[in-house]
Formats: structure tokens, sequence, C-alpha cells
């Protein structure tokens, strides 16, 4: 079985300031890790994802997360913040031998950007 | 543009009453998802097809039934045995093979009077 925590459920940062939305996970088999943003009213749109190779990954909107498999973590970061990355975030993880079925969404993050 | 267009939007239901959500995609997706939001608890899996006739149950299917006769089109019948019925539906569809890279419709609200 596998799981997800977000730490915090509610992050203000100023406009132009980092970005950083923590995420821990526990899998029993290499994961495959996921971050989603949602507005408000809308559904989830895919940000970024980790599967194999470069621990490092880019997504869209000048995000990024690290995959560090000795802290269990997949942390979100933005170098800077911009009014419209407010938004609800969701860490994900999937175990890498199943589809879709075993999907788990964390429990979000709602991000407030500070004019 | 490809997307998924789920209807109604907002919808409001008196208890007893069965309820049905449209989900229908035009992105060619083999593979379907219904999705329950509730505040604070991220998104559960209702239903998932990857074929058409052909579905299984989620994590939290009691109180829920689904068709899949077309491979575009995936309804949600929200039943009067849904004990909690009141949040935010949201339906997905994937590839098949690409795990996590789900696409999402817009959502559907839904409200129990």
């Amino acid at each position: 079985a596998q799981s997800v925590t977000q730490l915090g459920s509610h992050v203000s940062v100023s406009e132009g300031a980092l970005v950083l939305l923590r995420c821990n996970y526990s899998s029993s088999v290499p994961p495959y890790l996921f971050w989603y943003v949602q507005y408000p009213n809308q559904g989830l749109q895919l940000l970024l994802k980790y599967t194999t190779g470069a621990t490092l990954v880019k997504g869209i909107n000048g995000f990024e997360a690290e995959f560090k498999k000795s802290e269990t973590s997949f942390h979100l970061t933005k170098p800077s913040a911009h009014m419209s990355d407010a938004a609800e975030y969701f860490c994900a993880v999937s175990p890498s031998n199943f589809g879709n079925e075993k999907l788990t969404f964390g429990t979000g993050t709602r991000l407030t950007i500070i004019p | 543009d490809g997307g998924i267009t789920q209807s109604p939007k907002y919808l409001f239901r008196k208890e007893g009453q069965n309820v049905t959500l449209s989900c229908e995609q035009n992105l060619n997706h083999d593979a379907m998802y219904w999705y329950r939001q509730d505040p604070g608890q991220g998104l559960r899996l209702i239903y998932y097809s990857q074929i058409v006739n052909d579905f299984q149950k989620g994590d939290i299917a009691e109180g829920y039934s689904v068709s899949r006769e077309k491979k575009e089109s995936f309804p949600l019948t929200v039943t009067s045995a849904q004990k909690n019925p009141t949040a935010f539906y949201l339906c997905a569809s994937s590839i098949q093979g690409r795990t996590g890279e789900l696409f999402f419709g817009e959502g559907s609200r839904l409200t129990v009077l």
C-alpha cells in the first residue's frame, strides 16, 4: 500500500518569494510521483511527474520537484511566486507496477499569494 | 479542442432521488475514472473503466453506479443508497499505460437538500 502526506493544508507566501510545498510518501515498491494543481471550481491539471531517471523534474509554470528516496520526499518548489500561482496543489503517488487505479492523492495544500 | 466535458456543473437533489452526472471525452482515451472530492480529504476513486463495456469498483463505490457503452462516455449515477452524496465529482481520462497522467473535467458539484 502507498500513502501521501502533505505538510501544511494552507501555505501563504509573498509575491516574488520562494514557494515550497511539502510532500512525503510511503510505498512498498518504487513509486511514481506527481504534482497536480487545481484552480477554484475546476478540475486538476498535471504540473509535473517523476517516474524514473533524473530526480529533479521540471514542470509547467516554472515549478520543479526533487525526488529524494532517502527522505521519501517529493517537495514542490518555485523560485518566485506569482499571483496566478494561487491554487490548491495535490501530491500523488502510484506504485510503478500498477496503473491509475492505485493512484493515491494527498489531502492538498492551498497556496495563497500575498501581494 | 480536445478535452473532457462534465455536466451539469451544479446540481441540487432531494434526498431519496437518483441523479446522473455526465462525462464525455473526445481525447480518444481508453481509460476513464470518477473521483469524489471532499474538503480536506483529497480525491477518492469511485469507479474506473479501462475499456468499453467493462468497469471496476474503486475505493468508495457503494451507492454509485456507472456504465461504459461508448468509448467517449462514462456517466455516473449517484443513487439514493449513497448516504452522504454532497460533494464535488471529477471525471478523468488517461491513455492506457500512462500512469498518473490524468486529464480532468471541470467537475460537477452535487448538493443534496
